[in-house]
């Protein structure tokens, strides 16, 4: 039973563009979320997070939303930079506890 | 500051064989964790030590991994005897506590087993 889905396995986007990530989960006791960033031979980066209790986070080019109605979280990253290709993974955490689930993870390539 | 240490990066074995992962941990994190992470897929969470104490294993396959983190900073993940399904990427990652309690991630030693 995979609590968090990530329903894109890739995205493709041109630079400068807006690149749009989703997550979508089932368990409402999740009070965290979490994104990490992966480059190929390294170990996930956390670039950004956002409770339960907002509907938004925002870190410069980053921005995390959270719909708690719908169970689903987004990342919007703008304006879209080569840099920025690479996996990201959604990730949550159950309240009170330290264990995260991870959705499966989106390859999102930015073309120049 | 230093991260989270892994090593080896990689390591080939033929199945049967023992093998064992080092990892460690950023100075003064408390919390770490062995995750897997098979191809295309999230890291999924095998054990996680509160400073020398295993406090979650429930998905640890206890018959042939083990995983000790003695005075409560390195820690060793071992595989014996390893399965050619062991093929995977095997991360450590750490945490220090705070609100949110973030999880920094080593590079990860990716099995092969043949």
């Amino acid at each position: 039973d995979q609590q968090v889905k990530q329903n894109s396995p890739s995205l493709s986007v041109q630079e400068g563009r807006i690149s749009i990530l989703n997550c979508d989960y089932t368990n409402s006791m999740f009070d965290y979320f979490l994104w990490y960033k992966k480059y190929p031979a390294e170990g996930p980066t956390f670039l950004i997070s956002i409770s339960s209790i907002k509907d938004k986070n925002e870190d410069g080019r980053f921005t995390v939303f959270l719909n708690k109605s719908a169970k689903h979280l987004s990342l919007h990253i703008v304006p879209s930079q080569p840099g920025d290709s690479a996996v990201y993974f959604c990730a949550a955490r159950f309240q009170g506890a330290q264990k995260l689930v991870f959705g499966q993870g989106t390859r999102l390539t930015i073309n120049p | 500051e230093a991260g989270v240490v892994q090593s080896p990066r990689y390591k080939i074995i033929e199945k049967k064989q023992p093998v064992a992962f080092w990892c460690n941990p950023i100075s003064g994190h408390n919390t770490l964790y062995w995750y897997l992470q098979n191809l295309g897929q999230g890291p999924e969470l095998l054990i996680r030590y509160e400073n020398e104490e295993a406090v979650d294993d429930s998905q640890l396959p206890k018959d042939r991994f083990s995983a000790e983190r003695l005075k409560g900073v390195d820690s060793t993940l071992k595989i014996q005897p390893a399965e050619l399904g062991d093929s995977a990427v095997y991360l450590c990652a750490s945490s220090g506590g705070g609100t949110y309690n973030e999880q920094f991630f080593g590079p990860g030693t990716r099995l092969t087993v043949l």
